[in-house]
């Protein structure tokens, strides 16, 4: 069974550039997250999807940050004009509403 | 909100001693919080050790314990002795099912096991 697959691995941005970062759940998982881990923090949520519906996007910064789940399988998250507060890694989760989630390998962003 | 506080590490071991991470919890939103310890062995994702869904019971993987305990609110995670295979990055988190299992972690303990 393929697990999570996120990509690209690694960005470096300046100030005010965007960026997009795609993930690829687990074939059959309808539960998606995207967690924000800064340096040295833990994994902080951002937004959750069932399906295409979003769930929870309560933590997402919307200025900026957007995501989506149009056919309830990949997922796209976004960050337009990027600041250096926002290096960190993403991280993209899946469950089939086990208690288990499934990590990818996450998405390593720098902004300078 | 919730909230999860776990050892501060680095934290180093030698390989067969016993090991304890703390860890604590504030659940102000989730009547019923389900535990959870996750891992990220050096290279590899993040992946789930082990959890617990009810308060008074113990979950166990790989020789490590941690024990759902209500009344102090914590999950400990223990395990009587480590290997250097264990040196890896450990986060206590809690969640719910009826909340979509949305995790709240720990900030993580480094754990490193000299041979």
């Amino acid at each position: 069974e393929a697990g999570v697959t996120q990509s690209p691995r690694y960005a470096v941005l300046q100030e005010g550039q965007a960026v997009s970062f795609w993930c690829d759940p687990i074939s059959g998982h309808d539960t998606l997250y995207w967690y924000q881990q800064p340096r040295d923090q833990g994994p902080q949520l951002l937004v959750y999807f069932r399906d295409e519906a979003v769930i929870d996007n309560s933590q997402l910064p919307s200025d900026r940050f957007s995501a989506v789940r149009p056919k309830g399988t990949n997922s796209t998250l976004k960050i337009q004009s990027a600041k250096q507060g926002d290096t960190a890694t993403y991280l993209c989760a899946s469950n089939a509403n086990t208690g288990q989630l499934y990590f990818g390998e996450g998405s390593k962003l720098t902004v300078l | 909100g919730d909230s999860v506080t776990q050892t501060e590490g680095p934290v180093t071991v030698s390989e067969s001693e016993s090991l304890i991470i703390n860890c604590t919890y504030s659940a102000t939103s989730i009547a019923y919080p389900n535990l959870f310890w996750y891992v990220r062995y050096p290279g590899e994702g993040l992946q789930l050790l082990l959890k617990v869904i009810t308060a008074g019971q113990k979950g166990s993987s790989r020789g490590f314990e941690a024990t759902y305990n209500k009344e102090t609110t914590s999950f400990h995670l223990q395990k009587a002795s480590v290997q250097e295979s264990d040196s890896a990055v450990y986060y206590c988190a809690l969640g719910d099912l009826n909340m979509g299992y949305k995790l709240t972690f720990g900030t993580g303990t480094s754990l490193l096991v000299d041979p």
